[in-house]
């Protein structure tokens, strides 16, 4: 149990053009889902919460009109990267979480390459 | 300020040679502890919650263990398909999203 997706698993793309990046519970559902950025040998960071329904919370410093976040249903979450530059280029990872205890299980990631 | 400190960043271990890595926090009010496994070019996978001071938890080789300053990984007899990065994360009571403050990692390496 507690599969989450991801889909694109790895992307390329030109400078200038939007990205969009899913990611989805499989067998259970998430009211509440997180995006992470992670650049190599580093940790985790916390882009935004991304809740079922509203409008996303942004971690500080996280462009908030470059980094489209819906979550339209209880299962999925999208991330668009907007007109996306070299700098944009990193390993994108989605959670869900599951509650009750309050668990986030994470996707498989996305590699985002923009050229 | 909430704060998650992992070491050693990096250890390298003979098959079956045991040890601990290390996962220190300081918090306002601990929720929950938590360890992910990361293989390279993967999202991390749960492993385990630490809910109270001297609460345990064993999965095959790894047992985590936690008191009210910092939780301890240990891996008994490592094999080489042990090797991974862990990644320790918390939750405080402050967060009411299942937010997680993550440490740094360490990076295991096991040599056959």
């Amino acid at each position: 149990g507690a599969v989450v997706s991801q889909h694109p698993s790895w992307v390329i793309c030109k400078s200038g053009t939007s990205v969009k990046i899913e990611c989805r519970s499989l067998d259970f559902q998430a009211t509440t889902m997180f995006w992470y950025r992670q650049f190599p040998k580093q940790s985790l960071m916390l882009m935004a919460t991304s809740n079922e329904g509203s409008k996303a919370t942004y971690e500080q410093g996280v462009e908030k009109d470059k980094f489209l976040i819906n979550h339209a249903s209880l299962t999925l979450s999208t991330l668009t990267v907007t007109s996306a530059h070299p700098e944009d280029s990193s390993f994108y990872i989605c959670s869900a979480l599951q509650g009750v205890p309050d668990t986030q299980y994470f996707g498989p990631g996305t590699r985002l390459t923009v050229l | 300020e909430d704060q998650v400190t992992q070491s050693p960043e990096a250890l390298r271990l003979q098959e079956g040679e045991s040890s601990s890595l290390n996962c220190s926090y300081t918090v306002s009010g601990l929720r929950g502890l938590f360890w992910y496994r990361q293989d390279p070019g993967k999202g991390p996978e749960f492993l385990f919650t630490l809910y109270s001071a001297g609460e345990e938890k064993e999965k095959e080789r790894l047992k985590a263990t936690l008191t009210k300053k910092e939780s301890f990984l240990h891996i008994t007899a490592p094999k080489p398909e042990d090797s991974a990065t862990y990644l320790c994360a918390v939750q405080t009571h402050s967060s009411n999203t299942g937010k997680l403050i993550f440490g740094q990692g360490t990076t295991l390496q096991v040599k056959p």
